[in-house]
C-alpha cells in the first residue's frame, strides 16, 4: 500500500531557482516525516527532517514544510545547484524513535541545468 | 565515527540460484538493521530489520530470509531467486545524526544491484 506518495516522478528546474519537491501521505499516525537524497548507484543519505510538532523546518537551503491538515508536505532548495541533482525521497513513520515502520516514496528525480 | 559496508555491489544471477549479500557496520555497538528494497520505479520497501542478534521481523511474505548472526552483520539470503527478486539492495542501521535537523535516522550503506535472468 502507498502511503507515502510522491506525484512527480521527476522536475527540471534551472539553476539559481527554487525546486519545489512534493510529497503526500495518507497515514494520520504518521509523525516524523524525512527526506533523503540519492545519487545513482549509491544508498540515500539523509537531507532533513520534521515533526509534527512544527510546520518548517530549515538548514542552509533546504526547507522542509508540513501541513498536517492537507497530509503533505514539501522540500523546497533555494537556489538549485547542479549539484542538488539526484533523486529525493520523502519517507514518514509514526514515532521520533520508531524508525521499524518507516515508509518511503517512490522518489523524485531533480535535475538542475547550469 | 559509524560506517556502513556492502558487498557484493553488483550481482548477476539466474533464476533459482541462491543469494547471500551481507552487510557489516562499524562504529556502533547493538545498532538496530534494516534491509530494503527499490524495484524498478518504485519507493523504498522494507524487507526485514533486526533490533539484535538472532531478532528477525519480516515485513512482507517472500522467498528471502535475513540473519543475524552477530551483532554488527545482517545478511540477507535466498535459496531460490525469482525474477521479481530483481531490485537495488540497501541496508541500513538506525542512528543519531547528531545534526539539530535530523535526530533518528537511518543510514544507508551503497546499495547491491541484483539482476535475475
Amino acid at each position: 500500500d502507498q502511503q507515502v506518495k510522491q506525484n512527480s516522478p521527476s522536475l527540471s528546474v534551472q539553476e539559481g531557482r527554487i525546486s519545489i519537491l512534493n510529497c503526500d501521505y495518507t497515514n494520520s499516525m504518521f509523525d516524523y516525516f524525512l527526506w533523503y537524497k540519492k545519487y545513482p548507484a549509491e544508498g540515500p543519505t539523509f537531507l532533513i527532517s520534521i515533526s509534527s510538532i512544527k510546520d518548517k523546518n530549515e538548514d542552509g537551503r533546504f526547507t522542509v514544510f508540513l501541513n498536517k491538515s492537507a497530509k503533505h508536505l514539501s522540500l523546497h532548495i533555494v537556489p538549485s545547484q547542479p549539484g542538488d541533482s539526484a533523486v529525493y525521497f520523502c519517507a514518514a513513520s509514526a514515532g521520533l524513535y520508531n524508525n521499524n515502520d518507516m515508509r518511503f516514496g517512490a522518489g523524485t528525480r531533480l535535475t538542475v541545468k547550469p | 565515527s559509524q560506517t556502513i559496508h556492502q558487498w557484493p555491489a553488483t550481482l548477476v544471477q539466474p533464476v533459482g540460484s541462491p543469494l547471500s549479500l551481507e552487510c557489516t557496520v562499524e562504529g556502533t555497538s547493538n545498532p538496530n538493521l534494516y534491509w530494503y528494497r527499490q524495484a524498478a520505479g518504485r519507493g523504498l520497501q522494507l524487507l526485514f530489520y533486526s533490533v539484535g542478534i538472532g531478532q528477525i521481523s519480516s515485513e512482507v511474505p517472500q522467498n528471502l530470509s535475513a540473519s543475524r548472526p552477530q551483532d554488527r552483520q545482517f545478511i540477507l539470503s535466498s535459496k531460490k531467486l525469482l525474477l521479481s527478486d530483481s531490485g537495488f539492495y540497501l541496508c541500513a542501521w538506525r542512528g543519531w545524526t547528531g545534526r539539530s535537523s535530523g535526530a533518528n535516522v537511518l543510514t544507508f550503506g551503497a546499495g547491491s544491484r541484483l539482476t535475475v535472468l
